[in-house]
C-alpha cells in the first residue's frame, strides 16, 4: 500500500539549534513528495516540494529537505530554528495518476516545539 | 487573491441536523479538494475535482456525505443527517493541476462540532 509516515508526535529543539524533522514513505514509481506547515487555527501551507532533479530541496522560510531514495526518506531540515518555527508539519507524498493527477496523502504531522 | 476562502469558520450543530460547509477556491485554480482534519485520524481526503467534475469520492465515508461543485468558484460539501462523530476541522484545499505543480492552497477550515 502506498503510504507515508511521520515516525515522531513531536520534536522538541531549542532555538538556534538544527532541527530534522522524519518522514518515510511508500509509493510505487518515482515519489513526488511535499512538506506542509499548518499554525494554530490555520491551513496548511506548502512549505517545498521534492519531484525530480538534486536530491536537496529549498523551501520556504528557510527550511530544506533532503530526498533519500534508498532510504525511502524525505527528512525536513533546519539549520537553525526560530520560535516561530513552532507549528505542525506534515509530510505528503502524490498517488495515482499520470504525471498531473492523482492525489496528495499526508502523514499523521509532527509537533515542532521550540524553545527559547 | 483572498486565497481559499471557507465559510462558515465555526458550525455546531445538533446530531441529526443538515449541515453545509462551503468554499470558493482560487480564481484560476482547476483541482479543488475536500480534506477532514481529527486527532484519531489525521488529514483525510474526502473528495477531489478536476475543472468542476468529481475525480475520486473514495474517502467520503458514507451516504449521509455528499459534495458539489456546480461551477469553478464555488464547492459544498454537505452531511445529512450528522452525528457526533463527524465533529472535525474540514479543510478545503485548490490548486492549480492535480497533485499541486505549485502546491495545494489551504483554506483556513470549518471547526464543525456536532452535539
Amino acid at each position: 500500500a502506498q503510504s507515508v509516515a511521520q515516525p515522531e508526535d513531536q520534536v522538541n529543539v531549542a532555538e538556534g539549534n538544527p532541527l530534522t524533522v522524519k518522514c518515510t514513505y511508500s509509493v510505487s514509481g518515482n515519489p513526488y513528495l511535499f512538506w506542509y506547515v499548518q499554525y494554530p487555527n490555520r491551513g496548511l501551507q506548502f512549505l517545498l516540494k521534492y519531484i525530480t532533479g538534486d536530491n536537496l530541496v529549498k523551501g520556504s522560510y528557510g527550511f530544506e529537505a533532503e530526498f533519500n531514495k534508498s532510504q525511502t526518506s524525505f527528512h525536513l531540515k533546519k539549520p537553525s530554528a526560530l520560535v516561530s518555527d513552532s507549528a505542525l508539519y506534515f509530510c505528503a507524498v502524490r498517488v495515482g495518476g499520470s504525471s498531473n493527477t492523482g492525489k496528495l496523502i499526508f502523514g499523521q504531522g509532527t509537533t515542532l516545539q521550540v524553545k527559547p | 487573491d483572498a486565497g481559499v476562502i471557507q465559510s462558515p469558520r465555526h458550525e455546531v450543530t445538533e446530531m441529526g441536523q443538515e449541515v453545509t460547509l462551503r468554499c470558493k477556491p482560487i480564481s484560476g485554480h482547476d483541482y479543488l479538494f475536500w480534506y477532514r482534519q481529527t486527532m484519531m485520524r489525521g488529514l483525510e481526503l474526502l473528495i477531489y475535482f478536476n475543472n468542476n467534475v468529481p475525480i475520486d469520492d473514495s474517502g467520503m465515508p458514507e451516504d449521509r456525505f455528499s459534495a458539489k461543485m456546480p461551477n469553478a468558484s464555488f464547492s459544498t460539501l454537505k452531511i445529512q443527517p450528522s452525528e457526533p462523530r463527524d465533529s472535525a476541522v474540514y479543510f478545503c484545499a485548490s490548486s492549480l493541476r492535480g497533485w499541486g505543480n505549485y502546491g495545494y492552497t489551504f483554506g483556513s477550515g470549518t471547526r464543525l462540532t456536532v452535539v
